[in-house]
């Protein structure tokens, strides 16, 4: 199975500073990644899916890019709101596969 | 609107059984794939299940296979998850989530249930 390591486990930032997460997969999954948030005692949503494209309804300040094996889900500024877990997932291969998360924390 | 509403989940013992279901609502259910994701207390997401819009095609990880079965039953617009054998190790919150786009097999997920909890423990 694919294994996607996500990096670095913890971002302590401050509100308006940008946020660059990373996602490495252990074999090439071309495009097909996704990136999710999840808050404490919610659901995961959906970001950014096929490596750069926002889900309906996701704010321009989350942008994805990357290819093959390295990803990165970047917030330009970060909003009170954007605390949060995020995972990484690839849809290339059986069985589909999570990272094990970044969590962005306030500084 | 999109609704996805889990349940079954609760207690049962190593070694047992339990059918965790998802009511779905708010959109043509035969057409889209659906998948179960489940996270253990305090971890990460870990994707279990997948089908197909027509039910036809299943897909499962390995911790689960041969032991889990997923189902739908597009006539009640109604996922299904029978899990068989259960481990504490399967203890977790256990979510059905839609696809995004209406194709065959599970790619991402746009709309997730708000979660049922299985603990697996004598």
């Amino acid at each position: 199975e694919i294994v996607l390591t996500q990096s670095p486990a913890t971002l302590s930032l401050s509100p308006g500073e940008r946020a660059t997460l990373s996602c490495r997969a252990s074999q090439t999954v071309t495009t097909f990644l996704a990136w999710y948030q999840q808050k404490p005692g919610q659901s995961p949503r959906l970001l950014i899916y096929d490596a750069s494209n926002r889900a309906t309804g996701i704010p321009a300040r989350f942008s994805g890019s990357g290819s093959g094996t390295d990803f990165t889900l970047t917030i330009s500024s970060l909003e009170p709101e954007d605390f949060a877990l995020y995972y990484c997932q690839q849809r290339s291969n059986w069985p589909r596969t999570f990272g094990q998360g970044t969590k962005v924390e306030i500084k | 609107e999109v609704q996805l509403l889990e349940s079954g989940g609760g207690l049962v013992q190593p070694g047992g059984s339990l059918r965790l279901s998802c009511a779905a609502s708010g959109f043509t259910f035969n057409l889209y794939a659906m998948a179960w994701v489940r996270q253990a207390p305090g971890k990460g997401l870990e994707w279990v299940s997948g089908i197909s819009g027509s039910g036809d095609a299943t897909f499962y990880a390995d911790s689960v296979k041969g032991r889990f079965t997923i189902s739908k039953d597009n006539s009640i617009n109604t996922l299904y998850l029978q899990m068989n054998s259960l481990r504490a190790g399967d203890t977790a919150v256990y979510y059905c989530a839609k696809d995004r786009i209406a194709a065959s097999v599970p790619y991402f997920f746009d709309y997730w249930g708000q979660g049922t909890l299985v603990t697996v423990s004598s």
